[in-house]
């Protein structure tokens, strides 16, 4: 079974950081991208950063560049958020996602549950 | 940066309405379309991807159409599992989701 466990969530104060981890089962890690998403309290869905099969290649979305990095961890079958210089707007759910086909631009087939990042002071 | 535009926001219906989604893109994505669905405090769940092609165990009265910039998500029967938030996401550069439309019992 496929499955993707996100963990490292939970309250921080602004500018402070975080680092999210998604730890991925089922299929063979090293083939896929992979990517995360984040939706703000009753608000919809924000994609934020991909990194490629091997993990020498990222994206960030705007609203995260040169604050958030993606990575990757083939060995640990792990996909990685360091999250920096926090503001509340990044107050949020943070999804791990997988491509269907692996492609680095592809639809979510599967999605972790997500993990809560509070930034507040 | 691709902007996709959901209509309508909210939807008001009942079970077995035909319900009509549609999604506008501002540029052409040819058919990198996605279609999720989320319940509240769950994942989103990919009901089509390809902008037509329904993933394996989703009930045939969803489907996808459409091409270039415009995209319409149908439910032929609203079932009471599906009242629910879709939200359609292009993958043609990079990502980007609409802003949702939540259907709602009328």
């Amino acid at each position: 079974e496929v499955q993707l466990v996100e963990s490292g969530g939970g309250l921080v104060q602004p500018g402070g950081s975080l680092r999210l981890s998604c730890a991925a089962s089922g299929f063979t890690f090293s083939s896929f991208a992979m990517s995360w998403v984040r939706q703000a309290p009753g608000k919809g869905l924000e994609w934020i950063a991909s990194v490629s099969d091997r993990g020498r290649g990222t994206d960030h979305a705007n609203s995260v560049r040169g604050r958030f990095t993606i990575s990757k961890d083939t060995s640990k079958n792990t996909v990685f958020l360091q999250m920096n210089s926090l503001r509340g707007e990044d107050t949020a759910i943070y999804y791990c996602a997988k491509p269907q086909h692996g492609y680095h631009l592809d639809a979510f087939d599967t999605w972790g549950q997500g993990t809560m990042v509070t930034v507040s002071s | 940066d691709i902007q996709m535009t959901q209509s309508p926001s909210t939807l008001s219906a009942s079970v077995g309405d035909r319900v009509t989604i549609t999604c506008r893109a501002s540029q052409s994505i040819s058919t990198w379309l996605a279609w999720y669905q989320q319940k509240p405090g769950k994942a989103p769940k990919l009901l089509i991807s390809k902008a037509s092609s329904l993933e394996s165990g989703v009930p045939s009265r969803f489907s996808g159409s459409g091409s270039g910039t415009e995209f319409t998500l149908v439910i032929s029967s609203l079932q009471p599992d599906d009242f629910a938030t879709y939200y359609c996401q292009q993958y043609s550069s990079y990502y980007m989701f609409g802003q949702g439309t939540k259907v709602e019992v009328k």
